[in-house]
């Protein structure tokens, strides 16, 4: 079955700290995957993407086929990257392809 | 360049109350989509049309409806409300069912209560 898990509903750092946000999927085949973000009562935003390799906001997320994992990083936290985010494997299937979100994780960056 | 556009931006109904969530895009995209956002819960989809004239069903339909009205919009119906249905909604597009390198444009979202 597909699936994606966020192990952190809460990480709380300091400004200028490191922050890792993790992500692991489960799914037979090669899915593309993206990093949503949701600042406080705003949209989603697609943060960044893995097939185009950017780095959005100082942000970075490598994917690792053998540990199925799509770490979302940053190497200095900033208080504006407080928000909500969200791992989001698009698996392909049939007829249809889908967007399957994880439960997110709530980074919340300290002065 | 509105993007999507999700009326109304807030909504009480009482249980057993219906009312039809609109959606609008301006992008040409040809699928759409239905989340709700639950605490805890993260997004789940509740239906999506691939292309004009199909719609599928997601994660969680049951106590919905959706009619894809034209390429441009995607309604979501509530036949008779219930509190547990007391969520925020997203529609989402993309240009199409497997263009998922171009990313999900999402709505601003309806935040339903049911009391």
């Amino acid at each position: 079955a597909q699936r994606v898990t966020q192990p952190e509903k809460l990480l709380s750092v300091f400004k200028g700290a490191p922050v890792e946000l993790k992500c692991n999927y489960s799914y037979s085949g090669s899915p593309e995957l993206f990093w949503y973000v949701q600042y406080s009562r705003q949209r989603l935003q697609l943060l960044l993407r893995h097939i185009s390799r950017e780095s959005i906001k100082g942000f970075t997320a490598d994917l690792n086929k053998g540990e199925t994992s799509f770490h979302l990083k940053k190497p200095f936290a900033q208080e504006e990257d407080s928000a909500m985010y969200y791992c989001a494997p698009f698996f392909y299937g049939g007829s249809q392809g889908n967007l399957i979100f994880g439960k997110g994780t709530k980074l919340s960056v300290k002065p | 360049n509105a993007g999507v556009t999700q009326t109304p931006k807030f909504q009480v109904l009482k249980t057993g109350q219906s009312m039809t969530l609109q959606c609008a895009q301006d992008m040409n995209h040809n699928s759409m989509y239905w989340y709700r956002q639950d605490p805890g819960m993260g997004l789940r989809l509740i239906y999506y049309s691939a292309s004009e004239g199909t719609t599928d069903k997601g994660e969680v339909p049951n106590g919905y409806n959706v009619s894809r009205l034209n390429k441009r919009e995607f309604s979501l119906r509530l036949e008779s409300a219930a509190p547990s249905q007391t969520s925020v909604y997203f529609c989402a597009s993309t240009p199409g069912p497997f263009r998922a390198n171009y990313g999900y444009t999402f709505g601003s979202g309806t935040r339903l209560t049911v009391v």
